[in-house]
Parts: C-alpha cells; sequence; structure tokens
C-alpha cells in the first residue's frame, strides 16, 4: 500500500520564478493537505482539496494557488516567488468519511530553495 | 482562535531516562490533538491522538500522553529513550475545521 508520494524531492528556483509541487494520496484517501515548514518551525497549513475544491485556506497571500484532479492527487503553485518562499512544503492526506478524527498522512516532503 | 505551545525547543535525556515533551494548547472547541515525529529530511509520522474516548493515549514505539483538560496539556512521555527516538516532535490540534495547527516543535536529543 503505497503511502503519500511527493516529487519532486528537491526544487531550486529564483525569485520572481513559479513552481509547481505534486502529490499523490495514500490509496483510498480523498482529501489532500498542503504546509509550509520553514525552518525550524512547525508546519503551517496552506490550504486543503476535496471534490476538486479548495475547501479550507490559510493564512496566505493568493500567489499560492492549488488543483485536485479526479484521481485525487493535488498540486501546490506558488507564483512570483520569494526568498521566504524557501521552505519544506509537506502534503498530507486522509478521508473525508472519517471525519475530523482522521488522521492525516504525510509525504516525504518537497525541499524548495529560492535563491 | 487555536493555538499549541510547545515547552522547550530542545530537550536532552541520556539513553534509559524518562522523556516528557510538553504541550499545551488553546482551542475554544474541545479539540483533537495529535502528536507527530519528524526526522531527518524526512515528513511527519503520527505516533499517537487524542479523539475524546481515553485521556491516556498510548501510541507506537513506546511513546504515550495524557489528556488534561483542566491544565489544556496534552504532554507526550516515554518511561525509557533509546537512540532511535532522537528526533524533533511536533504537537498538533485540530478543532471542529479541518487545518492542524502545530507547535513549534521540540528536538529531543539522547545522550549513550
Amino acid at each position: 500500500d503505497a503511502g503519500v508520494t511527493q516529487s519532486p524531492t528537491h526544487l531550486i528556483k529564483t525569485r520572481g520564478q513559479q513552481v509547481t509541487l505534486r502529490c499523490s494520496p495514500k490509496s483510498g484517501h480523498d482529501t489532500v493537505s498542503w504546509y509550509q515548514q520553514a525552518l525550524g518551525q512547525g508546519p503551517q497549513f496552506i490550504f486543503q482539496y476535496y471534490e476538486e475544491e479548495e475547501r479550507q485556506r490559510g493564512n496566505f497571500p493568493d500567489r499560492f494557488s492549488g488543483h485536485q484532479f479526479p484521481n485525487y492527487s493535488s498540486e501546490l503553485n506558488v507564483n512570483a516567488l520569494l526568498l521566504g518562499d524557501s521552505a519544506l512544503y509537506l502534503c498530507a492526506s486522509s478521508l473525508e468519511l472519517a471525519g475530523a478524527t482522521d488522521t492525516q498522512y504525510f509525504g516525504p516532503g518537497t525541499r524548495l530553495t529560492v535563491l | 482562535a487555536q493555538s499549541v505551545t510547545q515547552l522547550g525547543s530542545h530537550v536532552s535525556v541520556s539513553e534509559g531516562a524518562l522523556v516528557l515533551l510538553r504541550c499545551n494548547y488553546s482551542s475554544s472547541v474541545p479539540p483533537y490533538l495529535f502528536w507527530y515525529v519528524q526526522y531527518p529530511n524526512q515528513g511527519l509520522q503520527l505516533l499517537l491522538k487524542y479523539t475524546s474516548a481515553a485521556t491516556l493515549v498510548k501510541g507506537i514505539n513506546g511513546f504515550e500522553a495524557e489528556f488534561k483538560k483542566s491544565e489544556t496539556s496534552f504532554h507526550l512521555t516515554k518511561p525509557s529513550a533509546h537512540m532511535s527516538d532522537a528526533a524533533e516532535y511536533f504537537c498538533a490540534v485540530r478543532p471542529a475545521g479541518n487545518m492542524l495547527t502545530f507547535g513549534g516543535g521540540t528536538r529531543l536529543m539522547v545522550k549513550p
């Protein structure tokens, strides 16, 4: 049973560029959440996708956008990259029917470095 | 707004000693609480979760945590530390919504 997978593992971009990160949820899961983890800090919630729609959003600017596909996989897009966007981006999947008690399973993350 | 405070960004214990990692939360509604562990260059792995059943929750790798509503705490403990327990530990709260709110993390170091 494959867990949550993310690609790429590492990414280096320059300021002003755009980036797309990808996530495949754990088998059987239908909900995907994205988190940003800056160095030395706890993860911060970016947004969550369910039924191909953004359901909840954290305190992140519109430069951060996402998409969920019919197979439940998801993309995170960041436009006009800033140095402060350098972080580990984590994807987590869960099952909607299990409700709020369900565990969010995390992928290994994508390390984004903005120069 | 919900928040999580982890007291002590770094905790050092000797192998075989008691591990105690502190977590306090603030929540306007009864929360669901989680402890995750993160090994270097990896994602987060769930250790245990509290979902309003038993207040003492047992998790993987010998860890457990006790939910104390009066103290708004959910401290993580392990009777005997092992070298393999060295990692970053995160406490998180999940109220009625879908998002997890994490604390700043505690780095556990285990000395031989």
